[in-house]
């Protein structure tokens, strides 16, 4: 069954410093997403991405935060300067058509620690 | 707020019996999905009922959806000891397409 990936799976930071994490969505899928999981706490949605375009971002995503499709596969997520507060497992999801439509399909998370 | 909350936040029950969660949020939704998490790890997705549905199976899961109360559950039958994980409920707003909207989780515990 085809699934969403992400590498890598933890990723240990000193603050300041940038990282990207990696993600590959379903391969005849459309739409791509991140959210992040604050230790303890609820799902919160970054942004989302259709056409190579961002198609909606949330508060959380300011100019520290940056997506790209660097090519057929692969859906990054870039934080330039980390911050403590960036600590969290970031998700990455994909769906066929939009999410008002069908659904949202997850992969396993990178645990991100910035000390 | 777009959150909505889940209750209970924490539900322990025995092996074979119900369990019973409850979603609400507060906006228009085009669908609801419920996912499992296994502790520290990724989101499963369990089930998607749309808002012109009131009821869905899927094995041993039974979600349903009230519009007009904006809330929604899922029962899960004869639950084993591999049932333990934390439960979400996500909503697409029907004014946005490209996001789920999170519950607070309800945390299950099943006891062997």
């Amino acid at each position: 069954e085809p699934e969403v990936t992400q590498t890598p799976s933890h990723q240990v930071t000193q603050m300041g410093q940038e990282v990207i994490l990696r993600c590959v969505p379903i391969s005849n899928h459309l739409y791509f997403y991140w959210y992040r999981q604050i230790l303890g706490q609820k799902v919160e949605f970054l942004v989302s991405f259709y056409n190579n375009e961002i198609s909606e971002k949330s508060e959380i995503f300011d100019d520290q935060f940056s997506v790209e499709r660097p090519d057929g596969s692969n859906f990054t997520l870039k934080i330039r300067s980390t911050k403590l507060e960036d600590s969290a497992m970031y998700f990455c999801a994909s769906s066929d058509i939009g999410v008002a439509y069908n659904e949202q399909f997850f992969g396993p998370g990178t645990r991100l620690t910035v000390l | 707020s777009q959150q909505g909350e889940e209750d209970p936040q924490a539900l322990s029950i025995q092996e074979g019996e119900n369990a019973t969660m409850n979603c609400s949020y507060k906006t228009s939704i085009n669908n609801l999905q419920w996912y499992r998490q296994n502790s520290g790890r990724g989101l499963v997705h369990l089930i998607l009922i749309r808002s012109n549905e009131r009821e869905k199976h899927s094995g041993r899961l039974r979600v349903t959806l009230d519009t007009s109360k904006k809330s929604s559950s899922l029962l899960i039958t004869a639950s084993r000891a591999a049932d333990t994980a934390s439960y979400f409920c996500a909503w697409a707003e029907r004014d946005s397409s490209y996001k789920l909207i999170f519950g607070s989780g309800t945390r299950l515990l099943v006891r062997p």
